[in-house]
């Protein structure tokens, strides 16, 4: 079966913009996770979406956001982007909360 | 959210096991122990998961102690492709992963 999708992979931006990234989950999943990895923070979690409604949420400031839609579909966005926020962006599904299956990644390079 | 302890690096000779340690002490009852597996930034690849009974699958094998305190992921024959950051989580996604341990194989 298809594994956690996310797009785009690569993504170049100028501060002060925003972004919308997405993550399509392994059909049947209803959890979608989203995580940032940089080389000083490692990987922190931001939010988690449950059948459409957000469920937890990391310490991250309020530019960042996100949601999720009927089909389990997630995207997450960050406005105002700083070069802080060039990352690697992860989104990881799960079927009940046992184990999560982790998508690609999209890379994000604010400059 | 319990937290865990892992060492940060280890060296492991090719086609020999590798045991990796985990420290979580604070882990509830119902939470389980898994581990990850991060291959030079890509995403993160889910190796095996327990409660409180050893698990074994095609991948490794998981000893979680009997106080569950502490667990020791086992590499029965690392490769050079196992050559990985390692991490051990409890409750994913609640929390952040912590720095894992990195896993040399070396042949």
């Amino acid at each position: 079966k298809a594994g956690v999708t996310q797009t785009p992979r690569y993504l170049i931006k100028t501060r002060g913009q925003q972004v919308t990234l997405s993550c399509s989950p392994i059909s049947g999943h209803r959890s979608v996770s989203w995580y940032q990895q940089t080389p000083g923070q490692g990987l922190q979690f931001l939010f988690e979406y449950f059948s459409e409604t957000q469920r937890n949420k990391g310490n991250f400031p309020g530019r960042f956001s996100g949601r999720q839609f009927s089909n389990s579909r997630s995207e997450m966005n960050v406005s105002t982007l700083e070069l802080g926020d060039s990352a690697l962006y992860l989104c990881a599904s799960s079927f009940e909360d046992y184990g999560y299956t982790f998508g690609s990644g999209t890379r994000l390079t604010v400059v | 959210d319990a937290k865990t302890t892992q060492p940060p690096s280890m060296d492991c000779a090719e086609g020999r096991a590798a045991n990796l340690p985990c420290n979580h002490s604070t882990i509830s009852g119902n939470e389980y122990v898994y581990w990850y597996r991060q291959i030079h930034s890509q995403g993160p690849q889910y190796i095996i998961h327990g409660l409180k009974n050893n698990e074994t699958n095609e991948m490794a094998s998981l000893i979680i102690t009997e106080d569950r305190k502490s667990s020791t992921l086992i590499l029965p024959h690392a490769t050079l492709r196992d050559t990985a950051v390692y991490y051990c989580i409890v409750r994913v996604p609640l929390g952040s992963f912590g720095a894992g341990t990195t896993v040399t194989v070396r042949a």
